[in-house]
């Protein structure tokens, strides 16, 4: 079955840049999806479709994908950022079948 | 507005059986791939199973097949989780979330309906 590997922690100061990784064999071929998670909170979409970003999901957040490493990207980090971060494909190989990253909990300093 | 609310969870024992269930208002539900995903206790995401639009595919984790099945009633805007001989480890808060395309995002998710399997 397919794997994404996520750190399991990043932390980064107010206004700096944070870089969340998702790594996987060739995941740049797939649609690499992203959600943010907050204490008793669903998840939200944050990233889909490796670089697109929902309305309302400020344009500090961005993504990409390429090769076997697929990158959150959150600048001018705020506070607010803080929470746990997915990445998200699906698996054709598996008969279509979901597959999640372990998460990041992203801290800010 | 979007809405998706799961019901149905709550103390099982194992072995037991419990039907979750998810209402959806404010979208078309007939048009939506959907999911359920599940979260235990401190731990991250993992998606449970998936039902297509029309209910003609469906497939499921490896750590449920066989004990769980999904359904939906279109004409009653409902997803549906029956889930079967659950163990102590299918304990988790549970979501159902809609994706718009095959291989797409979950662009809606619920809050979730914690099911609890303990002796």
């Amino acid at each position: 079955s397919y794997v994404l590997t996520q750190p399991p922690s990043v932390s980064v100061a107010p206004g700096k840049t944070a870089r969340i990784t998702c790594g996987g064999n060739n995941i740049g071929s797939k649609s690499v999806h992203w959600y943010q998670q907050k204490p008793g909170q669903a998840p939200v979409l944050v990233i889909y479709y490796d670089s697109d970003r929902p309305s309302g999901i400020p344009e500090r957040f961005s993504g990409s994908n390429s090769g076997n490493t697929a990158t959150l990207t959150i600048s001018r980090v705020e506070a607010g950022d803080e929470a746990d971060y997915y990445c998200q494909v699906w698996d054709s190989s598996s008969d279509h079948r979901g597959v999640f990253g372990g998460g990041t909990k992203l801290t800010v300093l | 507005q979007v809405q998706l609310v799961e019901s149905g969870g709550g103390l099982v024992k194992p072995g037991g059986s419990l039907r979750l269930s998810c209402a959806a208002s404010g979208f078309t539900f007939s048009d939506y791939y959907m999911s359920w995903i599940r979260q235990a206790p401190g731990k991250g995401l993992e998606w449970v199973s998936y039902i297509s639009s029309s209910s003609s595919y469906t497939n499921y984790a490896d750590s449920v097949k066989g004990r769980f099945t999904i359904s939906r009633d279109n004409a009653k805007n409902s997803l549906y989780l029956q889930m079967n001989s659950l163990r102590a480890e299918d304990t988790a808060v549970y979501y159902c979330a809609g994706s718009i395309a095959v291989a797409g995002n979950f662009d809606y998710w619920g809050q979730g309906t914690l099911v609890t399997v303990s002796s």
